[in-house]
This record gives structure tokens, sequence and C-alpha cells, in this order.
């Protein structure tokens, strides 16, 4: 499986631009790269998801490196309900289907 | 509305009994997947199921049990040989293994063995 990595926490101020790592050096060609975030004690929400490209929506962009063994997840203007725990996922696919495997995530903490 | 619905949302059990959460979801999707989240963690993975009728394990699948007897039913079964089954137990749920979209979360039940 690969595996991802991700600072165990961040801070950042209120209006400012998140810029959230996540370093996937074993990475499968096939295999894709998801955000999602948890709020406490809540189910996670989906972000965002890549493959090769970079992709925007209306949360957030993911920017995906060319050797796709690192990305970013940069949400534009951070507020204070964007506080949680960011989850970089890599999707993996076996032969008897496909599964996310959840790594410890970053607290992001959204300062006034 | 189409989502996912976990119940109980809080659960009280005593050590050596068996317990069942229940997860059900409206949104015709073919997978469904069981995590556990100890406090401070991320998600460990249980077992999923790809299809009605199947499942497989996950990364920590000792201690529990599942069946997919219905599309929209994927309950989980935390038996007493789990040696420490406290903890935020998550069901998901997605189009399936050809899709590579958003998988949808419900909210959680909460297990405390006394």
């Amino acid at each position: 499986d690969a595996k991802t990595t991700q600072p165990t926490s961040m801070d950042c101020a209120e209006g400012r631009a998140a810029n959230l790592p996540c370093n996937h050096s074993t990475i499968s060609g096939n295999e894709y790269v998801y955000w999602y975030r948890q709020i406490h004690s809540q189910g996670p929400q989906y972000i965002i998801h890549g493959l090769k490209n970079n992709e925007t929506n209306e949360m957030a962009s993911l920017i995906i490196t060319e050797d796709r063994k690192s990305s970013t997840l940069i949400l534009p203007h951070a507020t204070l309900r964007d506080t949680a725990v960011y989850y970089c996922i890599v999707r993996v696919v076996e032969t008897s289907g496909s599964r996310l495997t959840f790594g410890e995530g970053t607290q992001l903490t959204v300062n006034p | 509305d189409g989502g996912i619905t976990q119940s109980p949302k809080y659960l009280f059990r005593k050590e050596g009994q068996n317990v069942t959460l229940s997860c059900e979801q409206n949104l015709n999707h073919d997978a469904m997947y069981w995590y556990r989240q100890d406090p401070g963690q991320g998600l460990r993975l249980i077992y999923y199921s790809q299809i009605v009728n199947d499942f497989q394990k996950g990364d920590i699948a000792e201690g529990y049990s599942v069946s997919r007897e219905k599309k929209e039913s994927f309950p989980l079964t935390v038996t007493s040989a789990q040696k420490n089954p406290t903890a935020f137990y998550l069901c998901a749920s997605n189009k399936g293994a050809s899709n590579t979209g958003e998988l949808f979360f419900g909210e959680g039940s909460r297990l405390t063995v006394l």
C-alpha cells in the first residue's frame, strides 16, 4: 500500500491561504490521491481528489507534483470553520476491489 | 434525503458481550466500509464490501464480523474476541470498485465497553 506522510499540526490565520502538504513517495501509477477532513466527532467529509493533474473545486485546490510523490491541498481563504483534521489518502486498488487507507492526518487550526 | 444512517449513536456494553452496529444507506451505492477510530488517531479499515453477499477483511478485522445480505445494509458485529472494542466506529459507502469518486460517511457510533 502507498503510505502518506503529513505534518501533525499546522496553524493558519483567518482569511489567509492554508497549504497542507502530503508525501506519498511510494504511490503507484493507478492510485488516486484523496483529501478528506474531519471535524471533531463527526464523519469525515470529502474535499477533493486527483490522479495526475491539478484539480480545483468550490472547496479547495489540489496540486500534485509531476512525479506524483507529493501533493498540496490549498484552502484559498481559510475560515474558522475550516479548523479540522485533514487526511491525505491514497486509493489502493486490489483484485478484491478498492479501499481508502487513512493516515494520522494534519490538525489545521485557523486562528482569528 | 439520501445518506448513510448509523445507529445507535452511543452504545454501552459489558465485557464479554457481542454488539451489532447498524449501517444503512439509500444512495444505491455498491460498496460499503467500516472504519474504527481511536482518540487522537486516524481511521483504520475493519471490513469492506464491494457487492452484496461479498466482503473482505481490512487492516484490523480480528474480533469483528460483518454481513452484506442487502445492498443498503452493512451491519458490523463487535464480538467478545475484540480485546479493546471501545472506539468510534464509522461506516461509509461509495459507488464501487471502479468508481474513483467520493466516499460518503455516516455520523458514527461511539461504543464504550464498561
